[in-house]
């Protein structure tokens, strides 16, 4: 089990909103930087936030996060068919001296 | 093109060891924090070691303390990792990540497949 909380999954129609949520505690969401990933199956992982809520060149601007207290979120807008992946949480956690992720969500765009 | 490329996975059986290597090119190799990230089949991603750039800082994930050893050849632009004693949970992708200043994992490396079973 995950010290980093995700919903195993998370749906959606095209075009409407959805947010994922990633819950942690004070040595880690609540004192470092959230980053978020998405990851299509039989691929790496790609860097979508870093930053708690900074986009790297190329994200659309479609994803957006945020963090409060000990909770991050990503929300992705205008849902489209090829959002569909895994999206997973991490965070550094100060106390185990350890890079940590979340289980990871499952998209389906329906 | 900035890039990461993995080798060595293969199968092995329980408690034999295997090296893992990462070849990096089109950076500056030596300036950055290097990562290896594993993902068992079917699961998520688990972070399993970190090095500085000067090698003066390195970390491991709790299931692979004192059987793992992660290296690095800033000459060579590689990034190594020496496990022993392999176990059946050790089975996964093993992927090279490159780390920023802002501890983001920002480039990966196609990930090279750790099979091990009897």
């Amino acid at each position: 089990q995950s010290v980093l909380t995700q919903p195993p999954s998370a749906s959606g129609t095209p075009g409407q909103g959805v947010t994922i949520s990633c819950s942690g505690g004070v040595s880690n969401i609540g004192s470092k930087s959230v980053l978020w990933y998405q990851q299509f199956p039989g691929t790496a992982p790609k860097l979508l936030i870093y930053n708690n809520n900074q986009r790297p060149s190329g994200v659309p601007d479609r994803f957006s996060a945020s963090k409060s207290g000990t909770s991050a979120s990503l929300a992705i807008s205008g849902l489209r068919s090829e959002d569909e992946a895994d999206y997973y949480c991490a965070a550094w956690d100060v106390n185990l001296h350890s890079r940590l992720f979340g289980g990871g969500t499952k998209l389906t765009v329906l | 093109e900035v890039q990461l490329v993995e080798s060595g996975g293969g199968l092995v059986k329980p408690g034999e060891s295997l090296r893992l290597s990462c070849s990096a090119s089109g950076f500056t190799f030596v300036s950055y924090t290097m990562n290896w990230v594993r993902q068992a089949p079917g699961k998520g991603l688990e972070w399993v070691s970190s090095i500085t750039s000067s090698r003066n800082f390195i970390l491991y994930g709790d299931s692979v303390k004192g059987r793992f050893t992660v290296s690095r050849d800033n000459a060579e632009n590689s990034l190594h990792l020496q496990m022993n004693s392999l176990r059946a949970e050790d089975t996964a992708i093993y992927y090279c990540t490159r780390e920023t200043n802002m501890e983001a994992f920002d480039i990966w490396g196609q990930g090279t497949m750790v099979t091990v079973s009897s």
